[in-house]
């Protein structure tokens, strides 16, 4: 069974930065790409990063491109996003997801999620 | 960018009856590529339809999706009582990748 947990929940003060960790388990994680997106409160999920399964390529969205930063540990089943400059908007829930296989950008197995609090 | 706007924002409906929710874009999603999600309170989201109208791995046939181009429909034949949650959908045609705001099915 699919199983993917994300760590690294915290408070954090504009302008900090906090890493997000996402284990993955129950498949074979090194032939999938794997994603990150959010949902601020009260608002629609939110495409931010992704990754391919070699860790070659990266996608990031406007809003996160220069101050996230997307990889993976193959060998560790591990996902990770390390956020930098955090702004208050990017205060949400943060998800990993993984990309069905092939290559339609839809997401077939997603993490229970994640809260990023930002806030002086 | 493919804005999606979901209708209604909350539809209140009981078991056994059908809902029929609405995801329409800002601009044709080429070929169909277009998913829905269901999401429940601290649930992890769970992939119901892609490619407009192909079920996900499990999913009950009570749930179909229709449409094309810039109109979809997710629709619940028979409501049962685990189906009251919020319902996404998502275009990925297009970069960057949008979902709309999400309807939230509530029991009547």
């Amino acid at each position: 069974e699919v199983h993917l947990v994300e760590s690294g929940e915290g408070l954090v003060q504009p302008g900090g930065s906090l890493r997000l960790s996402c284990a993955a388990s129950g498949f074979t994680f090194s032939i999938y790409a794997m994603h990150w997106v959010r949902q601020a409160p009260g608002k629609g999920l939110e495409y931010v990063s992704s990754i391919s399964s070699n860790g070659d390529n990266t996608y990031y969205a406007d809003s996160v491109k220069g101050r996230f930063t997307i990889s993976r540990d193959n060998s560790k089943n591990t996902l990770y996003l390390q956020m930098g400059s955090l702004r208050v908007e990017d205060m949400a829930v943060y998800y990993c997801a993984r990309r069905a296989a092939g290559t339609a950008l839809y997401f077939d197995y997603w993490g229970q999620g994640i809260l990023v609090t930002v806030s002086s | 960018e493919i804005v999606l706007t979901q209708s209604p924002g909350t539809l209140s409906l009981s078991p056994g009856e059908r809902a029929a929710l609405s995801c329409r874009a800002s601009q044709s999603v080429s070929s169909n590529y277009l998913a829905w999600y269901q999401q429940k309170p601290g649930q992890a989201p769970r992939l119901l339809i892609y490619g407009a109208s192909t079920r996900a791995t499990g999913i009950p046939d009570r749930f179909s999706g229709s449409g094309s181009g810039t109109d979809f429909t997710l629709t619940i034949s028979r409501l049962e009582p685990e189906d009251f949650a919020v319902y996404s959908c998502q275009q990925y045609a297009s970069s960057p990748y949008t979902f709309g705001q999400g309807t939230k099915l509530e029991i009547k």
